[in-house]
């Protein structure tokens, strides 16, 4: 079975601050994994996803993903935040020709950028 | 283009009634995913489709909540005899075909309250 697992529910960080949003998955075979973000009073929007080949991948707004095998995990990072980065961001994993092609989202984890 | 639309954006029923919630996805996505987010809480998959069939409807709560698609096209996702614990955000998405590596494309979702 697909599983995602956000360990904190919120996270915390001051403006231009690095920041780190964890994320774990289990899945069987190759894994595809997402990250997407919520904005407050509207739909979850695309941020970025991992496929294939290079661990490290870029999506919208400066935010990146490092995809971690060993580890099974896919933390998403961003080198200096910003304060309309606050918002609610879920990772998602879909199977590679497993799992019934459905996605499964972990929990969400909750960012506050403060000024 | 047009996003994903769901109708209505908001529902307020009393318990023991029937709702039906409308998906109406981007033209061409053969896809199409149900999921429930509770105040607070992650996304629930409940029932995707690929094209007008339902190969995974392993998340529907309960026999009460039925979904159908017709034309590769619209979705109603229908619960019966509604409960409280049915008041939820009902999301639903789309994608150009199940067992790619798209991304989800969300609709804004429709807010159920059942009193």
């Amino acid at each position: 079975a697909q599983s995602v697992a956000q360990p904190e529910d919120q996270v915390n960080v001051a403006e231009g601050n690095p920041l780190t949003v964890k994320c774990t998955y289990s899945v069987s075979g190759n894994p595809y994994l997402f990250w997407y973000v919520q904005y407050p009073n509207r739909g979850l929007q695309f941020l970025l996803k991992y496929i294939t080949g290079d661990n490290l991948v870029k999506g919208s707004y400066g935010f990146e993903a490092e995809f971690n095998k060993s580890q099974t995990s896919f933390h998403l990072k961003k080198p200096s935040a910003l304060v309309s980065d606050s918002a609610l961001y879920f990772c998602a994993v879909r199977g590679v020709n497993t799992g019934g092609f459905k996605t499964i989202f972990g929990a969400g984890t909750r960012l506050f950028v403060k000024a | 283009g047009a996003g994903v639309s769901q109708s209505p954006s908001n529902k307020v029923t009393e318990k023991g009634k029937d709702v039906e919630l409308r998906c109406d996805p981007i033209s061409g996505h053969t896809a199409l995913y149900w999921y429930r987010q509770r105040l607070g809480q992650g996304l629930e998959f409940l029932i995707y489709f690929q094209g007008n069939s339902a190969p995974d409807k392993s998340g529907l709560p309960s026999d009460r909540f039925s979904a159908e698609r017709t034309g590769e096209s619209v979705s109603t996702l229908t619960i019966q005899r509604t409960q409280q614990e049915d008041s939820a955000v009902y999301l639903c998405a789309s994608s150009p075909r199940t067992g790619d590596n798209s991304p989800l494309h969300f609709g804004n979702g429709t807010r159920l309250t059942v009193t």
